[in-house]
């Protein structure tokens, strides 16, 4: 009984490949997130969901898509990977202004 | 940019109160405190969050200062398994809510 799920757990790739990271959560929040932690562990923001709209976009490359089939489900799809998206990028969800669960985490290496 | 300040790392010996201090000197009048804290590369874990008063939960205590600039994370007992980066978060009071992530304390109990 996972609260927020990612699948997979690790993705090795080579640049130039484009691959998908799938997140569900069965805590019936209405926002769902994604965030990316690079080398130096910095956590960023990138894609925000409410009730699977769009609300919140930071300056991420368009080659970064999210899509959002339904409130438990936010996956995010990567084309043209390059060795700068190596990274662990979390998934986490919450109700609009409350506290937020993350997922285990999916760490991503492209060589 | 974070609206935090936080030291980058601290120890604290096994069964004594570790006290984590933020800054948090531009905080506005509705805008929350949170703290999560992350154990080695899992995600993200929420640990508690106040306005003005002080709160209290099974995990810590949360003092916010008068002026609110400041807050103190505590964690009472402190054990090994506590070891982890602290992040002390502002999370903004309107629209998305969202909140940045800093840098974060490196808290390394001690046996």
């Amino acid at each position: 009984d996972t609260a927020v799920s990612q699948t997979p757990k690790y993705l090795v790739t080579q640049m130039g490949n484009d691959k998908s990271i799938k997140c569900e959560q069965n805590l019936g929040h209405d926002t769902m997130y994604w965030y990316k932690q690079d080398s130096k562990k910095f956590l960023k923001i990138m894609f925000s969901y409410n009730n699977k709209e769009l609300i919140i976009n930071e300056t991420v490359p368009n080659r970064f898509s999210p899509k959002s089939p339904d409130k438990a489900h936010l996956n995010l799809h990567i084309n043209s990977l390059e060795l700068g998206d190596s990274a662990v990028y979390f998934c986490a969800s919450s109700h609009i202004s409350g506290q937020k669960f993350f997922g285990p985490g999916t760490r991503l290496t492209v060589l | 940019d974070a609206k935090t300040t936080q030291p980058p790392s601290m120890d604290c010996a096994e069964g004594r109160a570790a006290n984590l201090p933020c800054n948090h000197s531009t905080i506005s009048g509705n805008e929350y405190v949170y703290w999560y804290r992350q154990i080695h590369s899992q995600g993200p874990q929420y640990i508690i969050h106040g306005l003005k008063n002080n709160e209290t939960n099974e995990m810590a205590s949360l003092i916010i200062t008068e002026d609110r600039k400041s807050s103190t994370l505590i964690l009472p007992h402190a054990t090994l398994r506590d070891t982890a980066v602290y992040y002390c978060i502002v999370r903004l009071s309107s629209g998305t809510y969202k909140y940045i992530f800093g840098t974060g304390t490196r808290l390394k109990v001690l046996a």
